[in-house]
């Protein structure tokens, strides 16, 4: 299955910045999808990062709040913007290939 | 009703023991499901997937799919303290739906 590399792991960041994350992963793969993991409740799709077209954002997530980039078939950035401590979460990106959804390794995000 | 269903646990056994984990649902579209794993500060790993009723069994763990009843299993056999950690079931159709979790604590 696909190698997937997310960076930062974690970050504690101010209200009222931006955080980027970044995926990284070892085969081109034609959909990327941006979750959110929140303490007992389960994965939430936020976003599918689709190569050469906009970002298809599920129902409760804006463009301008999680703008998502997605320049070539390896790779795609999530940005977390104008946090409130409501953002504090754990982000993860995930692809489909052969193996069905393989994950990062997630990233933690305090916002205080 | 959440579309999936799952006791989020925590659920503490001893080494050796028999793990039962299990999950509901409730739209009969689904077609593909699969057990993750999730150990602390990790992203979720694929453990099993599975498309029809039945059991699938892979080394110490069996999936089990009742579609007529709407309810998978994940069992595990011989637990051992490494297995410690969130299992989610997951479910899908055109989108994969997760469950909220189970937390397992073998213990030595």
């Amino acid at each position: 299955s696909a190698v997937i590399s997310q960076k930062p792991s974690r970050d504690i960041c101010q209200r009222g910045t931006s955080l980027t994350i970044q995926c990284q992963v070892d085969s081109q793969v034609t959909m990327m999808f941006w979750y959110r993991q929140q303490p007992g409740q389960s994965l939430t799709l936020i976003a599918t990062a689709n190569q050469g077209s906009e970002a298809t954002y599920e129902s409760g997530f804006v463009i301008d709040k999680f703008p998502i980039s997605r320049p070539n078939l390896t790779f795609s950035t999530l940005t977390v913007s104008n946090m409130s401590p409501e953002d504090s979460s754990i982000y993860l990106c995930s692809v489909l290939d052969g193996d069905g959804y393989t994950f990062g390794s997630g990233t933690r995000l305090t916002v205080v | 009703q959440k579309e999936v269903e799952q006791d989020p646990g925590p659920l503490s056994v001893p080494e050796g023991a028999i793990v039962s984990l299990n999950c509901t649902y409730s739209n009969s579209a689904f077609q593909y499901f699969m057990w993750y794993r999730q150990y602390s500060r990790k992203g979720p790993e694929l453990l099993m997937y599975t498309y029809s009723s039945g059991n699938k069994e892979d080394g110490r763990f069996t999936a089990q799919v009742d579609k007529s009843s709407k309810y998978i299993s994940l069992f595990i056999r011989d637990s051992q303290p490494s297995d410690s950690a969130t299992y989610l079931c997951a479910m899908s159709r055109s989108e994969v739906i997760f469950g909220t979790g189970t937390r397992l604590q073998v213990f030595p």
